[in-house]
């Protein structure tokens, strides 16, 4: 069981948007560490999606977007596409357990 | 361009070892930490164990303490995973990963190998 918690899944029609929510706790949010994002297609390497809480590598659509207050974290995919289905991951740091956490995964459907 | 490139998965009995690796190439390989990644079917990614730069520090995920053992030979931009006493559960597709951002409350994985799949099973 992780220390981050995602929705199992989340969908949305194509042009329209998804918000993913990752939360944490006192010991990695809370404790001042960073959320990052990766896109999973089936069969393929992740890829880094959105790195320290909002920033975007070169590449990446602006219609992803990152945000992370107290605690939380989500992910927001507008104009959703087809190209979208895939699994995310949020990540960060956790102190407790000295090391690195992914959340569980959400798997995105476009209808 | 950056790349990484895993190899070394395959089948094995439980109890039994294998050794992953992975080369790294277009970027200043020593100067950056390396993490193993893995999923196993039906699951989600894990982190397994990182190998900080320039010779630093090295951690694991509790669950492998002591039965696997990360390395790195810089002069060959090779990145190592030798893996013993393997257990059914640590069946997973396994991930070279290049470390970016600061050490530990800011580090996140900006390469990705395509993965190597391990297999433990009798």
């Amino acid at each position: 069981q992780s220390v981050l918690t995602q929705p199992p899944s989340v969908s949305g029609a194509p042009g329209q948007g998804v918000t993913i929510s990752c939360t944490g706790s006192s010991s990695n949010f809370g404790a001042g560490s960073d959320v990052h994002w990766y896109q999973h297609r089936p069969g393929t390497a992740p890829k880094l999606l959105i790195y320290v809480n909002s920033n975007r590598p070169s590449g990446v659509p602006d219609r992803f977007s990152g945000s992370k207050s107290g605690t939380s974290a989500s992910l927001a995919i507008s104009g959703l596409q087809a190209e979208d289905e895939a699994d995310y991951y949020c990540q960060t740091y956790d102190s407790s357990l000295s090391g690195y956490v992914f959340g569980p995964g959400t798997k995105v459907t476009v209808l | 361009e950056v790349q990484v490139l895993d190899s070394g998965g395959g089948l094995v009995k439980p109890g039994g070892s294998l050794r992953l690796s992975c080369v790294a190439s277009g970027f200043a390989f020593s100067r950056y930490a390396m993490s193993w990644v893995r999923q196993a079917p039906g699951k989600g990614l894990e982190w397994v164990s990182t190998f900080s730069g320039s010779g630093g520090p090295t951690y694991y995920v509790d669950s492998v303490k002591g039965r696997f053992t990360i390395s790195r030979d810089d002069s060959k931009n090779t990145l190592y995973l030798q893996m013993n006493s393997l257990r059914a559960e640590d069946t997973a597709i396994y991930y070279c990963t290049k470390m970016a951002g600061h050490p530990y409350y800011s580090f996140y994985m900006d390469v990705w190998g395509k993965g190597t799949t391990v297999t433990v099973s009798s």
